[in-house]
């Protein structure tokens, strides 16, 4: 089993440019997350996804920043007109049943 | 105020010692989850907790939701314990959505 898989794992943007990363869950697992870490925040949520379905999206910035799950084996975050202020790791985590949550190593995210 | 508390802040232990991280919640955390960052910056689960405690190994955690906090103990540390721990805590509207602490670094020193 090769874990939740992220790529790219490194991504340098010219400001305003859009970034697209993704996210391989692990195979079998239902549900599926993004958090975004910081030095100065920290590690906040994003967005979940069960059964391919959107279910809270409360975290994510409401204009620029979408997160699509096309099918169960990848889900997408995609950043329009990127600014520096959206540096950041962005990290996918799959679970099983919702509950204990497997991360990936992240895409670390920098805007210029 | 910090939903997820978590102390100490930095911590120092000599190779073979023990020592527990605590984490305090202004939330009413239902669940709680604690994770290794290592220097790769992947995230491994240690522990997912119901109320209760949970041992694997030289880790042991404990989660008293009534009292609102959360414990970690190490036992017997190693060099390959160190990195940042961080707590994460499930609120009660059961929607799955984790709130980080700040982490704790530690660094296991020979």
């Amino acid at each position: 089993n090769a874990g939740v898989i992220q790529t790219p794992r490194h991504k340098v943007t010219g400001k305003g440019q859009e970034a697209t990363l993704w996210c391989e869950p692990i195979s079998g697992h239902s549900a599926v997350f993004w958090y975004r870490q910081t030095i100065v925040q920290g590690l906040e949520f994003l967005t979940y996804f069960r059964n391919q379905a959107p279910i809270d999206d409360s975290g994510m910035p409401k204009e620029r920043f979408s997160a699509q799950m096309p099918n169960q084996s990848h889900s997408t975050l995609k950043i329009q007109s990127t600014q520096p202020q959206d540096s950041a790791v962005y990290l996918c985590a799959s679970s099983l049943d919702g509950n204990t949550l497997y991360f990936g190593e992240g895409s670390r995210l920098i805007v210029v | 105020g910090d939903k997820v508390k978590q102390s100490p802040s930095a911590l120092s232990l000599q190779e073979g010692t023990n020592s527990a991280l605590r984490c305090n919640f202004s939330i009413a955390a239902t669940t709680v989850q604690w994770f290794l960052q290592n220097p790769r910056g992947s995230l491994i689960n240690l522990f997912y907790l119901v109320p209760g405690t949970k041992e694997n190994g030289r880790l042991k955690s404990a989660f008293d939701s009534k009292e609102s906090y959360s414990t970690l103990h190490i036992r017997d540390a190693q060099l390959e314990d160190s990195g940042t721990y961080f707590c994460a805590a499930e609120g009660a509207g059961g929607n799955n959505k984790l709130t980080f602490g700040q982490g704790t670094v530690l660094s296991v020193i020979p």
